[in-house]
């Protein structure tokens, strides 16, 4: 579904790099997330943001920033990467009045 | 916080038969739960969702049951067809508390 997007797909990099990870949506949707998947953990909250003025810490925060720059957009960074950051990455949206997640196709990240 | 189990972490049924996914929830405040599908290559999708004033959902060859009492959750598949095979997640939540999901089943129909 296009309507969730992410950039970059992949994307390899070096340990103390500084990286940042894009989600925009054409949903209209106040509400966005950063979830990491790794394998047999599931998906855990990163930081999510219920408008363009509030951005909450999830389950695992430390390493990762957030940047809600529209309602259309929301960039999650990490300010200086290590190994165990290696994982795949996903955006999602929803609404106020529907908790029905819409997620994105996913970033999956390589940190060497 | 809210804490959701989740087994098996892997299923393999036969074209055909049915399958099995529970869910335990820890926070008896919770009263939203929706199961999720994720095919390779792809971000997960709603396929089904119940709230807690429903004991059973169906939608055409999968169903949700809840038991509040227990504070357990399920989904079962029937007729499952070689396109069922994904990875399933369950979650909960209540109010405007973000979604806790469980660990994942990686659920395989052998043709």
């Amino acid at each position: 579904d296009a309507d969730v997007t992410q950039t970059p797909r992949n994307r390899i990099t070096k340990t103390g790099k500084r990286i940042m990870l894009e989600c925009s949506q054409t949903k209209g949707h106040d509400r966005m997330y950063w979830y990491r998947q790794d394998p047999g953990l599931g998906l855990r909250l990163i930081y999510y943001s219920f408008d363009v003025k509030d951005i909450n810490k999830g389950e695992i925060s430390d390493g990762y920033s957030v940047s809600r720059q529209a309602q259309a957009k929301f960039s999650l960074s990490l300010e200086s990467a290590i190994p165990n950051q290696t994982a795949l990455y996903f955006c999602a949206t929803s609404t106020p009045y529907q908790e029905t997640q819409y997620f994105g196709p996913g970033t999956r990240l390589l940190v060497l | 916080g809210e804490n959701v189990e989740q087994h098996p972490s892997t299923l393999s049924v036969q074209e055909g038969d049915s399958a099995v996914i529970k869910c335990t929830y820890s926070d008896s405040a919770s009263n939203y739960f929706p199961w999720y599908k994720q095919e390779l290559g792809k971000g997960p999708q709603l396929i089904i969702d119940i709230r807690s004033n429903v004991g059973e959902k169906k939608d055409q060859r999968i169903a949700v049951t809840l038991n509040k009492t227990a504070k357990h959750f399920s989904l079962h598949i029937t007729e499952t067809q070689p396109e069922d095979s994904a990875v399933y997640f369950c979650a909960a939540s209540y109010g405007n508390t973000p979604l806790v999901f469980g660990k994942g089943t990686r659920l395989s129909v052998i043709a």
